[in-house]
């Protein structure tokens, strides 16, 4: 299994401000990803983050808005820029441990945009 | 979009058997049908997979038909921590991405 630590676990943020999210896995891993769960909803996918290469983003989700950094095989950070308070939701990473085995998820960051 | 489709929601008693149905009527022959839970506030949970054959853990039992085109989970015990929403995904061995579907949302009761 594998120990997926984020932070912040909550915040709650001012409109037109950035607010970043990290990502700490207890082991080493070629992919990460990052999802987000609307309130009531269910989870979609933001992006992949590849170790040593861009992140490939998914339909409706832009680099601009979202960028990522994946500096090692253990981390990556997740940001959410220019925020509104259509941007409150949960934000969840998560690691597949060996290709097409079972994802793990983080506990996931709370994010209230006022 | 999810290849998926699970009731709304469900509810059980407590220390009897829950049994979650899913159709996955397109699957293709390399994809695998995976089940997480999502319990309040939490990150999903992994709970089983399987691709033809049934399979149980610890946790739970898969039982897909032999077309392939539904499948369901086994809790076959339920007590009130089960109490959470049940997501089936499939997914083809060695891609990473899940797709989520809106999920099936199981209330035990007391």
């Amino acid at each position: 299994s594998a120990v997926i630590s984020q932070k912040p676990s909550r915040d709650i943020c001012q409109r037109g401000t950035s607010l970043t999210i990290q990502c700490q896995v207890d082991s080493q891993v070629t992919m990460m990803f990052w999802y987000r769960q609307q309130p009531g909803q269910s989870l979609t996918l933001i992006a992949t983050a590849n170790q040593g290469s861009e992140a490939t983003y998914e339909s409706g989700f832009v680099i601009d808005k979202f960028p990522i950094s994946r500096p090692n095989l253990t981390f990556s950070t997740l940001t959410v820029s220019n925020m509104s308070p259509e941007d409150s939701s949960i934000y969840l990473c998560s690691v597949d441990l060996r290709q097409g085995s079972e994802a793990f998820f983080g506990q996931g960051t709370r994010l209230t945009v006022v | 979009d999810a290849k998926t489709t699970q009731p709304p929601s469900m509810d059980c008693a407590e220390g009897r058997a829950a049994n979650l149905p899913c159709n996955h009527s397109t699957i293709s022959g390399n994809e695998y049908v995976y089940w997480y839970r999502q319990i309040h506030s939490q990150g999903p949970q992994y709970i089983i997979h399987g691709l033809k054959n049934n399979e149980t853990n610890e946790m739970a039992s898969l039982i897909i038909t032999e077309d392939r085109k539904s499948s369901t989970l086994i809790l076959p015990h339920a007590t009130l921590r089960d109490t959470a929403v049940y997501y089936c995904i499939v997914r083809i061995q060695g891609a990473q991405k899940l797709v989520f579907g809106q999920g099936t949302r199981l209330t035990i009761n007391p």
